[in-house]
């Protein structure tokens, strides 16, 4: 299908680290982003990876990609109350000027 | 502030009626994107505009309509408007549209009554 598919809702308390998964569709996708959300206010590029990297790593922020899955993570360590957010996977289809999102994970982070 | 400026901020209107939602990209930036965010559909993306042509289109109804001016800044144009067109609707905007880093306004708050 067209879908990017996340899960809607994750919870973490504070210091720990979350995990925020996304499966996409299109084994040409070139990029594939991380925004976030937060209240009131439009979409924020938090990351992106290149569909020929596994993995890349920006401070707090890790993200993972299995090509052969599909399969994209976003890691955050140490999660604040600060990271609360609405957080959207994307991929930008190969070939294309479309970029695709995903219906966004909700992280609360609990004191 | 992201750079791109998307105008009005709020916006509450009648059905049947005719909207237009600005959009000012970020300076430099050749492409515009529209993307439309419900409650029920998430993040949908409505169309692309480069340098001033279409260069994309997804899930955007017919009562909709877009340009890009020649000075680059883009209108949606929504028309007939229905309940369900209440939505938050962001301008994105890119360098060139090629899978460059897309930076988003901070949307248009649409309330159809």
């Amino acid at each position: 299908g067209e879908d990017v598919e996340q899960s809607l809702f994750l919870s973490v308390r504070e210091g720990d680290s979350s995990v925020i998964n996304c499966t996409y569709t299109d084994s040409s996708s070139t990029y594939l982003y991380w925004y976030k959300q937060e209240p009131g206010a439009g979409l924020q590029l938090l990351t992106y990876i290149f569909s020929n990297m596994d993995m890349k790593q920006d401070q707090r922020l890790t993200v993972l990609l299995n090509k052969k899955d599909k399969h994209l993570s976003l890691r955050i360590a140490d999660t604040q109350t600060g990271d609360s957010a609405i957080y959207f996977c994307a991929e930008r289809r190969g070939g294309g000027f479309k970029t695709i999102f995903g219906a966004g994970t909700r992280l609360f982070v609990k004191a | 502030d992201s750079g791109v400026t998307q105008t009005p901020k709020h916006l509450i209107t009648a059905t049947g009626q005719r909207v237009t939602l600005r959009c000012s990209p970020r300076s430099g930036d050749l492409s515009v994107y529209w993307y439309q965010q419900s409650l029920d559909q998430g993040l949908q993306f409505l169309i692309h505009y480069y340098n001033g042509e279409e260069r994309a289109k997804g899930n955007i109804l017919e009562r909709f309509s877009a340009q890009q001016f020649p000075d680059l800044h883009s209108e949606l144009n929504l028309s007939s408007l229905e309940l369900g067109d209440s939505a938050l609707y962001f301008c994105a905007s890119s360098v060139l549209g090629q899978g460059d880093e897309v930076t988003f306004g901070s949307g248009t708050r649409l309330t159809v009554v």
